[in-house]
């Protein structure tokens, strides 16, 4: 079956830096995306991986490793507005998204 | 680019009502639309996809006959609620993608209470 994994919450402080991961199993692969939720609002676009490697945009970056399945997405210099959770989804052979649960970050001052 | 607007972003309706939401592509056309709920500290739950000009296939476990799926042109797919209860309360939330693309944009959501 197709799965992805995520931690379901993370704590970290404000102006540190924090990596949330994501596995992923399915049915083949055409990349992985991040999305940002706020409560209350829809999911907004964060990155795109579909080859090996870094992405770096800005505070945030992504990395994928297509023969791990494994992917993580680090947030630099966290900020207050940082505080939302962050959605791991998965392209499959069919181009659906297969969706990860979600990890609801929490920052601290 | 590549805006997905709902309507209305609140509603509350009476028990036994019908509620229809609007989901428009303005400024793409969207070749597939989603539809998706989140009920409060949950993940999206994707009901239904749904291709213009064909039928919407429902994911297992979501009735097609309480949430009607019309998807009649390439910028406009509508959800109907029909004969809501308060169990149907959630955060309902749809997306559009574009032919040959892989990222789905996200409306703002709806808000659903019923009473």
């Amino acid at each position: 079956g197709q799965n992805i994994d995520q931690p379901t919450e993370m704590t970290a402080t404000e102006g540190a830096i924090v990596q949330i991961n994501c596995t992923y199993q399915t049915s083949g692969f055409n990349g992985l995306f991040w999305y940002q939720q706020h409560a209350g609002e829809a999911p907004t676009f964060l990155s795109y991986n579909v080859l090996d490697g870094l992405e770096e945009k800005g505070r945030f970056s992504s990395f994928l490793s297509r023969s791990k399945g494994y992917s993580y997405l680090l947030l630099k210099e966290l900020q207050m507005k940082d505080s939302a959770s962050y959605l791991c989804a998965a392209v499959d052979s069919n181009y659906q998204l297969i969706w990860g649960a979600g990890t609801k970050l929490i920052i601290k001052p | 680019g590549a805006v997905v607007s709902q309507h209305p972003s609140r509603v509350i309706c009476k028990s036994g009502t019908s509620v229809k939401i609007e989901c428009r592509s303005l400024d793409f056309q969207a070749t597939t639309m989603f539809w998706y709920r989140q009920f409060p500290k949950q993940s999206l739950m994707l009901m239904a996809t749904s291709n213009e000009g064909s039928k919407a296939t429902y994911e297992q476990g979501v009735e097609k006959d309480k949430f009607l799926i019309n998807h009649a042109s390439l910028t406009l797919s509508t959800l109907t609620v029909t004969s809501a209860h308060p169990e149907d309360s959630s955060f309902y939330i749809c997306s559009a993608r574009a032919s040959g693309d892989y990222e789905q944009y996200f409306g703002p959501g709806t808000r659903l209470t019923v009473t």
